[in-house]
């Protein structure tokens, strides 16, 4: 599984964008890169998940470049109920292996 | 209900005691997973089971945990002898044949005090 660096903590402001990078320098040819989303006292969910390129849902956009050495979770207008800790991971596989993950403060 | 159900929610224990921790996956899950999670940490694997293969019991972090899964569901986690530095929350998820992209529990906040 590619290790994954990602910021430790990022503030921010209800109604912005945030934009979560995480690199993976050492990612597989058959990893996906996965981001999860966890809220104190509960598991982690899962956000989005790709492979190359560009990937969008009801929640998030997921940038992946061509290189595919890094990626960058974008979280369009949060709120408050976004505050959480964001992973990243390389998923090939059965087994995923978790950082530290980003703590994200959103603020009134 | 549609997730997966952790039990107990909460486990306060004597230092020495054995525990048993229990995890229901989503139905039709074929693989299930145990994590542990420190206090502002990430994940720690575990073992995984997948249908009626053998598990993957690397993540163990000693011999005395050890882990079941009864006819393909549900799934018991013991830790034997427990020690202060086994308080952690565990947690379990599910996912379905193929697709990694794994559902978690809400876990067990397991105390040893």
């Amino acid at each position: 599984l590619a290790k994954t660096t990602q910021p430790i903590s990022m503030d921010s402001y209800e109604g912005q964008e945030v934009n979560i990078t995480c690199s993976h320098n050492n990612i597989a040819t058959n990893d996906y890169i996965t981001w999860y989303q966890q809220f104190p006292s509960q598991g982690p969910r899962f956000i989005i998940q790709g492979y190359k390129t560009k990937v969008t849902n009801e929640v998030a956009s997921l940038f992946i470049p061509a290189d595919r050495k890094s990626s960058t979770l974008s979280l369009p207008r949060v709120s408050l109920s976004d505050t959480a800790v964001y992973y990243c991971l390389g998923t090939a596989g059965n087994k995923l292996t978790f950082g530290g993950g980003t703590r994200v403060l959103v603020k009134p | 209900g549609a997730g997966v159900s952790q039990s107990p929610s909460n486990k306060v224990t004597e230092k020495g005691k054995d525990v048993e921790l229990r995890c229901d996956p989503i139905s039709g899950h074929t693989a299930l997973y145990w994590y542990r999670q420190s206090l502002g940490q990430g994940l720690e694997f575990l073992i995984y089971f997948q249908g009626n293969s053998a598990p993957d019991k690397s993540g163990l972090p000693s011999d005395r945990f050890s882990a079941e899964r009864t006819g393909g569901s549900v799934s018991t986690l013991t830790i034997q002898r427990t020690q202060q530095e086994d308080s952690a929350v565990y947690l379990c998820a599910s996912s379905s044949a193929g697709v990694n992209i794994q559902y978690f529990g809400a876990g067990t906040r397991l105390s040893v005090l």
